[in-house]
């Protein structure tokens, strides 16, 4: 069974500034992939970036960047230069190549101030 | 290139009755998977849909069913509601023959109320 873990409920940071919301995941699988996903206050569920257990380098989008540590099975976000508009839920969440299913951790609730 | 689009936006139903919602997948996408999201939470996965049939199911009851359509399209029905079934339903799409799978696109979700 999968796993995923976000030990952080609510995290602050002033805009321009840079923060990290930490992830850890539990499988047993070697084929998975791993996303964070951002959800503000309308509810849709956004993809912010995806990492494939097989990649060594570790995935960046833009202001978005992610430390993957396989075998601490750990997976957190960098947002750099944060916006108002970061402002939202971040979820982490894993895919194993045998399931069909998007496993998520509980969110961390971002807030971004002035 | 048309997102994952979901109806309705809002819904209100009483206790014992049944409801439908619907989706349609982005463009391209053959699989849809349903997840249902408690206030507070992640979500939380339901079924999912490949060739019109379920591939998996989460932990739910049978009073939670779906089809999909020759369009790719699909529909999540529950039935005889109970008031711990509102919640957020989200709707995602992905690529099973393009061996996208894994990465899932969410629609803009059904806030569905039962009182």
């Amino acid at each position: 069974a999968q796993t995923v873990t976000q030990s952080q409920p609510e995290m602050s940071v002033q805009e321009a500034e840079t923060v990290t919301l930490s992830c850890t995941y539990d499988t047993s699988e070697s084929d998975y992939y791993l996303f964070w996903y951002k959800q503000p206050p309308s509810r849709q569920m956004i993809l912010v970036i995806r990492q494939e257990a097989y990649k060594q380098q570790n995935a960046t989008e833009n202001r978005f960047s992610v430390n993957f540590q396989k075998a601490a099975k750990s997976f957190s976000l960098k947002i750099s230069d944060s916006q108002l508009g970061d402002a939202a839920m971040y979820f982490c969440a894993s895919h194993t190549g045998t399931a069909s299913k998007l496993t998520f951790g509980t969110g961390t609730r971002l807030q971004v101030t002035l | 290139d048309a997102g994952v689009t979901q109806s309705p936006t809002h819904l209100i139903k009483t206790r014992g009755q049944q409801v439908t919602l619907r989706c349609s997948p982005k463009s391209g996408h053959d699989t849809v998977s349903w997840y249902q999201q408690a206030l507070g939470q992640g979500p939380q996965f339901i079924f999912q849909y490949y060739e019109e049939e379920e591939r998996q199911r989460g932990n739910f009851p049978d009073r939670f069913s779906g089809h999909q359509f020759p369009n790719y399209s699909s529909e999540l029905n529950v039935n005889a509601l109970l008031l711990g079934d509102s919640a957020l339903y989200l709707c995602a799409s992905s690529s099973l023959m393009t061996g996208g799978f894994m990465t899932q696109y969410f629609g803009p979700g059904t806030r569905l109320t039962v009182l």
